[in-house]
């Protein structure tokens, strides 16, 4: 089975700019989660969608957003991006009753 | 919400070596994985393990749920275990589901 796939893999933007990545699960996945790493604040959760609904959503502003799609495929959007933005964007899905979470590659965003 | 720490924060070994790295965590939990990231950043599933004990090759972990840590042992280090090895944990019944991450330890393994 093909991992995870994020697309793009990097990214450089501007302030104020928006960026929408996105993210592809294992095939047969239905739960896709987003998590966002910095160096100051780690590993964060940001949210998961399951069957095209977001079901949890961790501690960030409405700027974040995100939508999965019926063939289970996720996208996430930043608007009014801020210098702060700048990360690497996880993705991770899994399966209905197994609890693993399994990660792509990341996508690293780069905001000046 | 649940608290997650790791140590040591940076571990130096010579390639051969063993290392324990353990993970406390402050509420109960009912999922728990362990995550070894590569330099480009990709997290590489190691063991899912809300109890109990796993072995896969030169790694085991084991996860004393009652009191509240989980230990990850590598053996006969090789260079290619260099790296940031996290702990992640969900809390039981919390309300957002995500992972909750530790700030990880950084091992290097020396040739």
């Amino acid at each position: 089975k093909a991992g995870v796939t994020q697309t793009p893999r990097y990214l450089i933007k501007t302030r104020g700019q928006q960026v929408t990545l996105s993210c592809s699960p294992i095939s047969g996945h239905r739960s896709v989660s987003w998590y966002q790493q910095t160096p100051g604040q780690g590993l964060q959760f940001l949210f998961e969608y399951f069957s095209e609904t977001q079901r949890n959503k961790g501690n960030f502003p409405g700027r974040f957003s995100g939508r999965q799609f019926s063939n289970s495929r996720s996208e996430m959007n930043v608007s009014t991006l801020e210098l702060g933005d700048s990360a690497l964007y996880l993705c991770a899905s899994s399966s209905t009753g197994d609890e693993t979470q399994y990660f792509g590659p990341g996508t690293r965003l780069l905001v000046l | 919400g649940i608290q997650v720490e790791q140590s040591p924060p940076d571990l130096i070994l010579q390639e051969g070596a063993n290392s324990t790295l353990r993970c406390n965590f402050s509420d109960s939990v009912n999922n728990l994985q362990w995550f070894h990231q590569n330099p480009w950043g990709q997290l590489i599933n190691l063991f899912y393990i809300p109890s109990g004990t796993k072995q896969n090759g030169r790694l085991s972990a084991t996860t004393v749920a009652t009191e509240r840590y989980s230990l990850l042992y590598i053996s006969s280090s090789q260079t290619t275990d260099s790296g940031v090895y996290f702990c992640a944990v969900v809390e039981t019944g919390g309300g957002a589901d995500g992972l909750t991450f530790g700030k990880g330890t950084h091992l290097i393994i020396q040739p």
